[in-house]
C-alpha cells in the first residue's frame, strides 16, 4: 500500500530551527508538496519538490531524496506564528495526491 | 479576493438528511476536489474534477455525489447522511489538474451528523 509517514507532534523554541521529516513509500512519485495548516484554518501551499536537492524559501526550507524515499522541512528562526500543523503530500505515478496526518508544530516562547 | 468559497462554515444534522455542501471559485481553475479531514488521518479525497461536465471518484468516494456543471461551482451531497460522515470538508482547486501544481483550500465545512 501507499504510506506517508510523519511525527504526529513537534515542540520547539521560539528563534530555534526545527525540522520535520516525511518519509513514503508510493507507487511512482511524480513530487511532494508541504502544507501548513493553522487550527481551524485551510491548508496553505508552503513548497514542491520534483528533484532531489534543497529548495529554500525564506526561513522555509524543503529537502528531498527521492532515492531514500525522504524529505524534510526545515523552519528557522522560529517564531510564535509557526505553530501549526505541517503536511506532507506525494504525488503518485497517478498523480494522486497521497497525504501524510500531519506534524502538529507546537512553539513555546 | 475570494479565492475558494465554502457553505455552510458548520452545520448540525440529522442522520438520514440530504446535505448539500457548496464550493465557488473565481480563480478559472480546471481541476477542483473534495476532501475530508478526520482527526489523525490525512486529507481524503471523496471526489475530484479535472474540468466541467467530468467528475471522478476518489479514495472515500461512498456516500456522496458531486457535479461539476461549469467551470466555478463544484457541490458535494450527501444524499443520506450517518454519523462516519461526521468531518471538517474542504474544497480545493488547482490550475493543474496533475497533482504537480498548487492546491488552493477553502476554509472548510465542518459537518456533524447525529
Amino acid at each position: 500500500g501507499q504510506n506517508i509517514d510523519q511525527p504526529t507532534e513537534m515542540t520547539a523554541t521560539e528563534g530555534a530551527i526545527v525540522q520535520i521529516n516525511c518519509t513514503y513509500q508510493t507507487s511512482g512519485f511524480n513530487g511532494l508538496f508541504w502544507y501548513q495548516q493553522h487550527a481551524g484554518e485551510a491548508p496553505t501551499f508552503l513548497s514542491y519538490n520534483v528533484l532531489d536537492g534543497l529548495e529554500e524559501k525564506g526561513r522555509f526550507s524543503s529537502f528531498l531524496s527521492r532515492s531514500k524515499g525522504y524529505s524534510y522541512l526545515l523552519l528557522k528562526e522560529l517564531q510564535m506564528k509557526d505553530s501549526a500543523s505541517y503536511l506532507c503530500a506525494v504525488s503518485d505515478s497517478n498523480y494522486q495526491l497521497i497525504w501524510g496526518a500531519g506534524t502538529k508544530l507546537i512553539i513555546k516562547p | 479576493i475570494a479565492g475558494i468559497t465554502q457553505a455552510p462554515t458548520s452545520q448540525i444534522l440529522a442522520a438520514g438528511r440530504r446535505m448539500t455542501l457548496r464550493c465557488t471559485q473565481d480563480m478559472r481553475h480546471n481541476a477542483m476536489y473534495w476532501y475530508r479531514q478526520d482527526l489523525g488521518l490525512g486529507l481524503r479525497l471523496i471526489h475530484y474534477s479535472n474540468t466541467a461536465g467530468t467528475t471522478g471518484k476518489g479514495e472515500v468516494p461512498d456516500g456522496y455525489s458531486v457535479s461539476r456543471a461549469n467551470t466555478d461551482d463544484f457541490p458535494l451531497t450527501l444524499a443520506s447522511a450517518v454519523p462516519s460522515q461526521t468531518s471538517v470538508y474542504f474544497c480545493a482547486s488547482s490550475e493543474d489538474t496533475a497533482n504537480t501544481g498548487e492546491l488552493f483550500f477553502g476554509e472548510g465545512s465542518r459537518l456533524t451528523v447525529l
